[in-house]
Protein backbone atom coordinates (compact mmCIF):
# COMPACT_ATOMS: atom_id res chain seq x y z
CA UNK A 1 0.00 0.00 0.00
CA UNK A 2 1.20 3.35 -0.59
CA UNK A 3 1.58 5.94 2.22
CA UNK A 4 1.98 9.75 1.56
CA UNK A 5 3.74 12.03 4.53
CA UNK A 6 3.47 15.52 5.23
CA UNK A 7 5.76 16.47 8.31
CA UNK A 8 4.59 19.97 8.43
CA UNK A 9 1.23 20.64 9.84
CA UNK A 10 1.60 24.34 9.91
CA UNK A 11 3.55 26.77 7.60
CA UNK A 12 3.74 30.65 7.56
CA UNK A 13 5.21 33.11 5.01
CA UNK A 14 5.06 36.91 4.35
CA UNK A 15 3.14 37.99 1.50
CA UNK A 16 5.17 38.20 -1.52
CA UNK A 17 7.97 35.44 0.00
CA UNK A 18 8.63 31.85 -1.30
CA UNK A 19 7.76 28.84 1.21
CA UNK A 20 8.23 25.20 0.54
CA UNK A 21 6.00 22.57 1.72
CA UNK A 22 7.32 18.90 2.12
CA UNK A 23 5.91 15.69 1.04
CA UNK A 24 7.55 12.15 0.96
CA UNK A 25 5.67 9.21 0.12
CA UNK A 26 6.32 5.78 -0.25
CA UNK A 27 5.18 2.98 -3.24
CA UNK A 28 7.23 0.19 -4.72
CA UNK A 29 5.35 1.48 -7.99
CA UNK A 30 7.54 2.57 -10.81
CA UNK A 31 4.26 4.38 -12.58
CA UNK A 32 2.75 6.87 -10.84
CA UNK A 33 1.06 10.72 -10.61
CA UNK A 34 1.67 12.99 -7.57
CA UNK A 35 -0.40 15.76 -6.93
CA UNK A 36 -0.99 18.93 -4.92
CA UNK A 37 -4.05 20.02 -3.99
CA UNK A 38 -5.45 23.59 -2.33
CA UNK A 39 -8.14 23.46 0.36
CA UNK A 40 -9.64 26.70 0.90
CA UNK A 41 -11.79 27.80 3.96
CA UNK A 42 -14.55 27.11 1.52
CA UNK A 43 -13.39 23.36 1.57
CA UNK A 44 -13.05 23.38 -2.30
CA UNK A 45 -10.17 21.01 -3.62
CA UNK A 46 -8.50 22.57 -6.63
CA UNK A 47 -5.80 20.72 -8.04
CA UNK A 48 -2.60 23.05 -8.25
CA UNK A 49 -0.02 20.91 -9.77
CA UNK A 50 0.42 17.52 -11.14
CA UNK A 51 3.62 15.91 -11.84
CA UNK A 52 4.08 12.55 -13.71
CA UNK A 53 6.83 10.06 -12.41
CA UNK A 54 8.41 9.00 -15.42
CA UNK A 55 8.76 12.90 -16.67
CA UNK A 56 12.37 13.80 -15.38
CA UNK A 57 11.78 17.43 -15.72
CA UNK A 58 9.85 19.52 -12.63
CA UNK A 59 6.41 20.42 -13.10
CA UNK A 60 5.69 24.14 -12.73
CA UNK A 61 1.97 26.28 -13.03
CA UNK A 62 2.33 29.91 -12.73
CA UNK A 63 3.99 30.73 -9.29
CA UNK A 64 3.98 26.91 -8.23
CA UNK A 65 6.20 24.86 -9.02
CA UNK A 66 7.62 21.11 -7.39
CA UNK A 67 10.80 19.41 -6.58
CA UNK A 68 10.29 16.01 -7.47
CA UNK A 69 13.15 13.79 -6.07
CA UNK A 70 12.10 10.19 -7.62
CA UNK A 71 14.87 7.93 -5.47
CA UNK A 72 14.55 9.78 -2.67
CA UNK A 73 10.14 9.50 -2.98
CA UNK A 74 9.95 13.47 -2.00
CA UNK A 75 7.86 15.87 -3.73
CA UNK A 76 7.77 19.39 -2.34
CA UNK A 77 5.60 22.06 -3.58
CA UNK A 78 7.15 25.67 -3.80
CA UNK A 79 5.26 28.78 -3.77
CA UNK A 80 6.68 32.26 -5.16
CA UNK A 81 5.70 35.39 -4.26
CA UNK A 82 2.84 34.38 -2.17
CA UNK A 83 -0.44 35.93 -1.63
CA UNK A 84 -3.01 36.20 0.41
CA UNK A 85 -5.64 34.20 -1.63
CA UNK A 86 -2.51 31.36 -0.81
CA UNK A 87 -4.13 30.87 2.61
CA UNK A 88 -5.21 27.01 2.49
CA UNK A 89 -4.64 23.50 3.64
CA UNK A 90 -2.62 21.79 1.16
CA UNK A 91 -2.58 17.73 0.41
CA UNK A 92 0.14 15.88 -1.59
CA UNK A 93 -1.78 12.69 -3.07
CA UNK A 94 -0.44 9.80 -5.31
CA UNK A 95 -2.34 7.68 -7.56
CA UNK A 96 -0.82 4.63 -9.12
CA UNK A 97 -0.16 1.27 -8.94
CA UNK A 98 -2.62 -1.69 -8.21
CA UNK A 99 -5.07 1.51 -7.08
CA UNK A 100 -4.36 2.95 -10.00
CA UNK A 101 -7.25 6.26 -10.22
CA UNK A 102 -7.82 6.41 -6.43
CA UNK A 103 -5.94 9.42 -4.45
CA UNK A 104 -4.28 8.63 -1.41
CA UNK A 105 -3.69 11.92 0.65
CA UNK A 106 -1.07 13.08 2.74
CA UNK A 107 -2.32 15.23 6.37
CA UNK A 108 -2.21 17.89 5.00
CA UNK A 109 -0.42 21.38 5.78
CA UNK A 110 -2.66 24.69 6.67
CA UNK A 111 -0.24 27.29 4.76
CA UNK A 112 -1.21 30.54 6.52
CA UNK A 113 0.31 33.63 4.42
CA UNK A 114 0.75 37.04 6.23
CA UNK A 115 0.40 40.89 5.60
CA UNK B 1 -16.52 25.39 -18.55
CA UNK B 2 -18.88 22.32 -16.72
CA UNK B 3 -17.81 21.36 -13.40
CA UNK B 4 -18.42 18.33 -10.97
CA UNK B 5 -21.79 18.93 -9.23
CA UNK B 6 -22.67 17.58 -5.92
CA UNK B 7 -26.22 17.85 -3.96
CA UNK B 8 -27.16 18.75 -1.99
CA UNK B 9 -25.01 20.93 -0.77
CA UNK B 10 -25.96 20.69 3.01
CA UNK B 11 -27.55 17.94 4.62
CA UNK B 12 -28.85 17.04 8.03
CA UNK B 13 -30.42 14.03 9.07
CA UNK B 14 -31.15 12.25 12.37
CA UNK B 15 -29.06 8.97 13.94
CA UNK B 16 -30.52 5.60 12.13
CA UNK B 17 -32.22 7.91 8.89
CA UNK B 18 -31.08 7.29 5.32
CA UNK B 19 -29.54 9.84 3.37
CA UNK B 20 -28.34 9.90 -0.70
CA UNK B 21 -25.93 11.61 -2.09
CA UNK B 22 -25.73 13.07 -5.98
CA UNK B 23 -22.84 13.90 -8.72
CA UNK B 24 -22.57 14.75 -11.32
CA UNK B 25 -19.59 14.14 -13.07
CA UNK B 26 -17.91 16.42 -15.95
CA UNK B 27 -19.22 15.65 -19.64
CA UNK B 28 -17.11 12.51 -20.69
CA UNK B 29 -15.49 11.81 -17.56
CA UNK B 30 -16.01 8.05 -17.01
CA UNK B 31 -14.60 7.41 -13.58
CA UNK B 32 -16.41 9.15 -10.54
CA UNK B 33 -14.69 8.55 -7.24
CA UNK B 34 -16.02 9.33 -3.59
CA UNK B 35 -14.21 10.62 -0.76
CA UNK B 36 -15.07 11.13 3.06
CA UNK B 37 -13.64 13.88 4.81
CA UNK B 38 -14.01 14.43 8.45
CA UNK B 39 -13.14 17.11 10.75
CA UNK B 40 -9.45 18.43 10.09
CA UNK B 41 -9.05 15.54 8.32
CA UNK B 42 -7.41 14.57 4.62
CA UNK B 43 -9.79 12.85 2.49
CA UNK B 44 -10.39 9.25 2.59
CA UNK B 45 -11.51 6.75 -0.48
CA UNK B 46 -14.57 5.35 -0.32
CA UNK B 47 -15.43 3.68 -3.42
CA UNK B 48 -15.45 4.35 -7.64
CA UNK B 49 -17.21 3.48 -10.82
CA UNK B 50 -15.67 3.21 -14.06
CA UNK B 51 -18.38 2.85 -16.98
CA UNK B 52 -20.66 2.12 -14.48
CA UNK B 53 -18.89 -0.50 -12.97
CA UNK B 54 -17.30 -0.75 -8.87
CA UNK B 55 -13.84 -0.35 -10.02
CA UNK B 56 -11.82 0.12 -6.43
CA UNK B 57 -13.65 0.10 -3.20
CA UNK B 58 -11.77 1.69 0.01
CA UNK B 59 -13.30 2.15 3.84
CA UNK B 60 -16.81 2.54 2.92
CA UNK B 61 -18.77 0.69 5.65
CA UNK B 62 -21.18 -2.05 5.04
CA UNK B 63 -24.43 0.25 5.90
CA UNK B 64 -23.35 2.80 2.33
CA UNK B 65 -23.56 1.58 -1.02
CA UNK B 66 -23.05 3.80 -4.49
CA UNK B 67 -23.93 2.92 -8.18
CA UNK B 68 -23.13 5.13 -11.17
CA UNK B 69 -25.92 5.19 -13.54
CA UNK B 70 -26.30 5.05 -17.38
CA UNK B 71 -26.21 8.65 -17.44
CA UNK B 72 -22.95 8.33 -15.55
CA UNK B 73 -24.18 10.28 -12.40
CA UNK B 74 -23.28 8.54 -9.00
CA UNK B 75 -25.33 8.44 -5.77
CA UNK B 76 -23.89 7.19 -2.26
CA UNK B 77 -26.44 5.46 -0.57
CA UNK B 78 -25.97 5.75 3.41
CA UNK B 79 -28.40 3.82 5.73
CA UNK B 80 -28.88 3.36 9.42
CA UNK B 81 -26.52 6.73 9.76
CA UNK B 82 -24.09 7.46 13.44
CA UNK B 83 -22.87 10.78 14.60
CA UNK B 84 -19.28 9.29 13.17
CA UNK B 85 -20.59 9.76 9.35
CA UNK B 86 -20.71 13.46 10.02
CA UNK B 87 -18.51 14.78 7.81
CA UNK B 88 -17.82 16.67 4.00
CA UNK B 89 -18.29 13.90 1.26
CA UNK B 90 -16.74 14.41 -1.94
CA UNK B 91 -16.95 13.09 -5.24
CA UNK B 92 -14.23 13.13 -8.11
CA UNK B 93 -14.43 12.53 -11.74
CA UNK B 94 -11.61 11.80 -14.20
CA UNK B 95 -10.89 10.04 -17.32
CA UNK B 96 -10.06 6.39 -17.13
CA UNK B 97 -7.06 6.18 -14.34
CA UNK B 98 -7.32 9.85 -13.51
CA UNK B 99 -3.88 10.05 -15.39
CA UNK B 100 -5.34 14.06 -16.40
CA UNK B 101 -6.02 14.78 -12.80
CA UNK B 102 -8.94 14.74 -10.89
CA UNK B 103 -11.77 17.39 -10.62
CA UNK B 104 -13.32 17.38 -7.47
CA UNK B 105 -17.22 18.81 -6.91
CA UNK B 106 -18.00 21.64 -4.00
CA UNK B 107 -18.68 18.75 -1.50
CA UNK B 108 -21.82 17.65 0.75
CA UNK B 109 -21.50 18.14 4.21
CA UNK B 110 -23.47 15.85 5.79
CA UNK B 111 -24.22 16.55 10.24
CA UNK B 112 -25.60 13.94 11.72
CA UNK B 113 -27.87 14.92 15.16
Amino acid sequence: AQTVTQSQPEMSVQEAETVTLSCTYDTSESNYYLFWYKQPPSRQMILVIRQEAYKQQNATENRFSVNFQKAAKSFSLKISDSQLGDTAMYFCAFAGGTSYGKLTFGQGTILTVHP
Amino acid sequence: AAGVIQSPRHLIKEKRETATLKCYPIPRHDTVYWYQQGPGQDPQFLISFYEKMQSDKGSIPDRFSAQQFSDYHSELNMSSLELGDSALYFCASSLRGGNYGYTFGSGTRLTVV
